[in-house]
């Protein structure tokens, strides 16, 4: 699977849009990106994933760069339940038996 | 929506005793997996498997093993407890390996 990097942490006003970004620069050309968060003493909680196309569903917007290097999870209107850690993940879809890799994640914190 | 539960929220065992982390799923999902996760060092894999009675292990089963004798119930043993196995433990299940729901977790102290 392509190695991800995120930024350790960042803030975001409550009301306001976060925007989380991740690097994926040696995706290859069948490996989906997933997001996931983590709220502290839960289980991590799938959020959305793309291939090429800029996706939204109810929970936030995924947006993929042309040349799928990089892209930005977006969560329009942060409010405090927001506050988590949130993982990038590149593999191919359904790539049989090999489990899912979390790597640090970004810790967002979401201020009143 | 899918259920995951874990037996536990809280466990507190004495080093040296056999410990039996519990997870049961209601979708009838193939793939059922555990995860430790450990301030520093994000969530690592211990075990997993893909059907019943079915096992594969993980980047760290030292000190674990594994049960699973009906689809919906994935077993974590901890054969002999150490403090250094003093943790979240996480159990998700899926029916795609990418699309993973979690338990709550069962916070683990050995003392």
């Amino acid at each position: 699977d392509a190695k991800t990097t995120q930024p350790p942490s960042m803030d975001c006003a409550e009301g306001r849009a976060a925007n989380l970004p991740c690097n994926h620069s040696t995706i290859s050309g069948n490996e989906y990106v997933y997001w996931y968060r983590q709220i502290h003493s839960q289980g991590p909680q799938y959020i959305i994933h793309g291939l090429k196309n800029n996706e939204t569903n109810e929970m936030a917007s995924l947006i993929i760069t042309e040349d799928r290097k990089s892209s930005t999870l977006i969560l329009p209107h942060a409010t405090l339940r927001d506050t988590a850690v949130y993982y990038c993940i590149v593999r191919p879809w359904n790539s049989g038996n090999t489990p899912l890799v979390f790597g640090k994640g970004t810790r967002l914190s979401v201020i009143a | 929506d899918v259920k995951v539960t874990q037996s536990s929220r809280y466990l507190v065992k004495r080093t040296g005793e056999k410990v039996f982390l519990e997870c049961v799923q209601d979708m009838d999902h193939e793939n059922m997996f555990w995860y430790r996760q450990d301030p520093g060092l994000g969530l690592r894999l211990i075990y997993f498997s893909y059907d019943v009675k079915m096992k594969e292990k993980g980047d760290i089963p030292e000190g674990y093993s594994v049960s699973r004798e009906k689809k919906e119930r994935f077993s974590l043993i901890l054969e002999s407890a150490s403090t250094n196995q003093t943790s979240m433990y996480l159990c998700a299940s899926s029916l795609l390996t990418e699309k993973l729901f979690f338990g709550s977790g069962t916070q683990l102290s050995v003392l």
